[in-house]
């Protein structure tokens, strides 16, 4: 079975850009669940899509937006870069957002 | 604020020995428990899940869960060199659609 799937692996981008990351659930998952991560905040919910609606958001800017298609794979962007926008940004896919999650292997995004 | 604290650690056990991570968690209503492990430069990858009051083991890993006291703990028997890593617990929200994640302790495990 093959598992989660992000696509790119590395971002370079400058202040003021926008981004636009991508994510591949497990087949049979319909919830995805994206993360910021960076070393000094740890795992950051950014928000969980299922069946194409927004279930929950969490407190990121509006800068922060995703969506998800009719076969469950998911996008977010980040519009306006900033430096501090720099870290790890995971995807997770469940049947249910509050069952057991699986990343992916994530898009290290830096901003210079 | 609902939240998942972990000891930050590090901890260093020597191979052969039982590391004991620990978690506790406000939300009440959290239903749902899990333990990733990270590599360094790695995603977290899921290795427990726990749902009701008492243990459940797993090869080396046992997880235990006790909501009256709202603590996770994580056991690791015989740790060997390759546990050495982030281990993250994390707590369900009670049907809000998200898990929340503690920042996670690090595990060294010395040969």
């Amino acid at each position: 079975k093959a598992g989660v799937t992000q696509t790119p692996r590395y971002l370079i981008k400058t202040r003021g850009q926008q981004v636009t990351l991508s994510c591949s659930p497990i087949s049979g998952h319909r919830s995805v669940s994206w993360y910021q991560q960076t070393p000094g905040q740890g795992l950051q919910f950014l928000f969980e899509y299922f069946s194409e609606t927004q279930r929950n958001k969490g407190n990121f800017p509006g800068r922060f937006s995703g969506r998800q298609f009719s076969n469950s794979r998911s996008e977010m962007n980040v519009s306006t870069l900033e430096l501090g926008d720099s870290a790890l940004y995971l995807c997770a896919s469940s049947r249910q957002a509050d069952n057991e999650q699986f990343f992916g292997p994530g898009t290290r995004l830096t901003v210079l | 604020q609902k939240e998942v604290e972990q000891n930050s650690g590090p901890l260093s056990v020597p191979e052969g020995a039982i590391a004991s991570l620990n978690c506790t968690y406000s939300d009440r209503g959290s239903q749902s428990f899990f333990w990733y492990r990270q590599y360094s430069g790695k995603s977290p990858e899921l290795i427990m899940s726990i749902y009701s009051n008492g243990d459940k083991e797993d090869g080396r890993f046992t997880a235990q869960l006790n909501k009256a006291s709202q603590y996770v703990s994580l056991l690791i028997r015989d740790s060997q060199p390759s546990d050495s890593a982030t281990y993250l617990c994390a707590a369900d929200g009670g049907s809000n659609y998200k898990l929340t994640f503690g920042k996670g302790t690090l595990l060294t495990v010395n040969p």
